[in-house]
């Protein structure tokens, strides 16, 4: 079936260091989402990417679409602590209410 | 205030004692799914529907059932509970266009001893 693998699982950064997460799909996806789930949370909307090679931003943070519609990322720039938290994205599989996530990264933002 | 409510937010129970995991959401949206989260495997979707009377297989099904007979509940059933299916779960919903991602709810804490 189809996968959505996501690297790194974890990482560990001191508060103003960047963040990047990385998404690949098995197959090209119609589009990708993210989420972010804090400690002991729900996991949160972020933003959908549906253009190849889109780039859309939201304050520090970056999403990338890939051209080939089969990854995508993450970037952070200049991490705070309230950026603590685990990272997944998601992608349609099949019908558009099937959605497969990623394994998640990890992120541990110390001062 | 727009939410996605599930119940109980905690369970403890033995094997093969049928249980209901209720999930209400009062944004009528047509698709609602659930999920189950187990450390190192992330989000594994077990049932979605697109709308009343329309369900389908996520990709971990087996030993759950689901209904959709009201447009705003999606409850969980496990019939014969084991403990594999110790796991955190939770219920999402979502507008059927593209453009918007699942909300979920706060999730349920499941222990099967």
């Amino acid at each position: 079936g189809q996968q959505v693998m996501q690297i790194p699982q974890y990482q560990h950064v001191q508060e103003g260091e960047d963040f990047t997460t990385y998404c690949n799909s098995s197959t090209t996806l119609s589009n990708i989402q993210w989420y972010k789930q804090r400690p002991g949370g729900h996991p949160v909307f972020l933003i959908q990417l549906v253009k190849s090679g889109e780039v859309k931003k939201q304050k520090r943070l970056t999403f990338q679409f890939g051209e080939a519609k089969k990854n995508s990322s993450l970037h952070i720039t200049a991490t705070q602590t309230t950026d603590v938290g685990t990272y997944f994205c998601a992608g349609p599989t099949g019908t558009a209410s099937k959605l497969t996530f990623g394994t998640g990264t990890r992120l541990q933002v110390t001062l | 205030e727009a939410q996605v409510t599930q119940n109980p937010r905690y369970l403890i129970t033995v094997t093969g004692k049928k249980l209901t995991v209720t999930c209400s959401q009062n944004m009528n949206h047509e698709y609602m799914s659930w999920y189950r989260q187990d450390p190192g495997l992330g989000l594994r979707q077990i049932y979605y529907s697109m709308n009343v009377e329309v369900t389908d297989k996520g990709d971990v099904p087996e030993g759950y059932k689901v209904s959709r007979k009201e447009k705003r509940n999606f409850p969980l059933i496990l019939e014969s509970p084991s403990p594999n299916q110790t796991s955190l779960y939770f219920c999402a919903s979502r507008w059927g266009r593209d453009a918007y991602g699942y909300t979920f709810g706060s999730g349920t804490r499941l222990t099967v001893v």
